[in-house]
């Protein structure tokens, strides 16, 4: 199985300031026939279930602000938040769709400072 | 969407069958799976379906365990669970994959809860 570690479990971040989530796979999830990354980024709100926000690393899912951008390739990757406002409070995952089985990483809380 | 049903306190050793009503869209279209999270703790890929019932595939910690299955003429999912332990207790969720794609997902249930105690 790919293994996803994040980095950092959490962060604290000002109102209108960068957030900034690493997310790291055990091995590449750039595919070398379509040269293209098959990593996802998610948001979880409590006690809501998780919302689809980039796929193929760096393209925004529908309706998804572009103050949220991903980038990375190969095994490192990126999710920003570049001004954050209070309605981005929430876990961020990241997500491998490479093979099966589908794997996460562990999550990063995003707090306002 | 996607209305999970099935969800409850069961004892260990105990079973259960999840349920996954979808509409608004083909459902017999879509690959199907389900995942899980413990209270307070991350995403789980649990077990996911072709559209025709052909293959399925399951989580290794739990494939004894799991039987995924499908009715494509009632637009529903399911998950059996036996031999429930107290660490299976956890958020269940149906997800549908994004179109063209088999493990993004784009669409979620609310979840089901399943609670393993005595």
């Amino acid at each position: 199985d790919v293994v996803m570690t994040q980095s950092p479990g959490s962060v604290s971040v000002s109102l209108g300031e960068r957030a900034t989530i690493n997310c790291k796979s055990s091995q590449s999830v750039l595919y070398s026939v379509d040269n293209k990354n098959y990593l996802a980024w998610y948001q979880q709100k409590p006690g809501q279930p998780p919302k689809l926000l980039i796929y193929w690393a760096s393209t925004r899912e529908f309706g998804v602000p572009d103050r949220i951008s991903g980038s990375g390739s190969g095994t490192d990757f990126t999710l920003t938040i570049s001004s954050l406002q209070a309605e981005d409070v929430a876990v961020y995952y990241c997500q491998q769709y490479y093979n099966t089985p589908p794997t996460f990483g562990q999550g990063t809380k995003v707090e306002i400072k | 969407q996607l209305v999970e049903s099935g969800g409850g306190l069961v004892q260990p050793g105990g079973s259960l069958r999840l349920s996954c009503g979808a509409s608004g869209f083909t459902f017999g279209s879509s690959w199907m799976s389900w995942f899980r999270q413990a209270p307070g703790k991350g995403l789980e890929w649990v077990a996911s379906q072709k559209q025709d019932g052909t293959e399925k595939y399951y989580v290794d910690s739990m494939k004894d365990r799991l039987t995924i299955s499908r009715d494509n003429a009632k637009n529903f999912l399911y998950l059996q669970l036996i031999s429930l332990r107290t660490e299976d207790t956890a958020v269940y969720y149906c997800a549908r994959p994004r179109a063209g794609f088999v493990r993004l997902f784009d669409l979620w249930g609310q979840g089901a809860l399943v609670t393993v105690s005595s």
